[in-house]
């Protein structure tokens, strides 16, 4: 049982490149999501799906895209990588029925130039 | 969404309770508080959730007013590896499905000190 798994751990794009960031989970949760931490800031939530097919916004989704075509992955896109998207993300999962936790994995630091 | 209120920063001593206050006097009568801690840079970890009633596990208790309006994170004997970021969240409104997100805030900087 990995948990949720994260990939990669560390990026660097240039302005304008387009990348994937990967998460997986062996748990088989209904519910993922995507955060993002800004130095010195909380998490902010980026999109989350509540199962296979559905996905809806968070707060800040602007330049992001996501898609859940099968319950164990959630990889979030970006597009068109700006230099404020230079953060770490997290993405984490739950049950769908939210009385209790929510795992998270060990997060990507992604520093765009 | 209901907000929370923490104090950016504390500090106790090894061994000593730690008592990390949040206010959230905006909460609805389902929503609940969740506290979460985060390590250095890893992942946030979960700590305990409650909706009215004292909640107590094996890393912490959770105090909550009768009205609700603020609660409490005890860590009864803090170590120096409870030295962290603690976040208190009150879960955001559902939608139509019924699933719920999970605002995070600043949160409230522990330093446990030998």
């Amino acid at each position: 049982n990995a948990g949720v798994t994260q990939t990669p751990k560390f990026q660097v794009l240039k302005t304008g490149q387009s990348m994937t960031l990967q998460c997986a989970q062996d748990m088989n949760h209904e519910y993922m999501s995507w955060y993002r931490q800004d130095p010195g800031m909380g998490l902010r939530l980026i999109h989350y799906s509540v199962g296979a097919g559905i996905t809806d916004q968070g707060e800040v989704p602007n330049g992001y895209n996501v898609s859940r075509s099968t319950t164990e992955d959630f990889p979030l896109r970006l597009l068109s990588a700006a230099p404020s998207q230079t953060s770490v993300y997290f993405c984490a999962s739950r049950y769908r029925e939210n009385t209790g936790e929510l795992f998270f994995g060990e997060g990507s630091r992604l520093t765009v130039l | 969404d209901a907000k929370t209120t923490q104090p950016p920063s504390m500090d106790c001593a090894e061994g000593r309770a730690a008592n990390l206050p949040c206010n959230h006097s905006t909460i609805s009568g389902n929503e609940y508080v969740y506290w979460y801690r985060q390590i250095h840079s890893q992942g946030p970890q979960y700590i305990i959730h409650g909706l009215k009633n004292n909640e107590t596990n094996e890393m912490a208790s959770l105090i909550i007013t009768e009205d609700r309006k603020s609660s409490t994170l005890i860590l009864p004997h803090a170590t120096l590896r409870d030295t962290a970021v603690y976040y208190c969240i009150v879960r955001g409104r559902p939608f139509g499905d019924s699933s719920y997100k999970l605002i995070f805030g600043s949160g409230t900087r522990l330093l446990v000190r030998p």
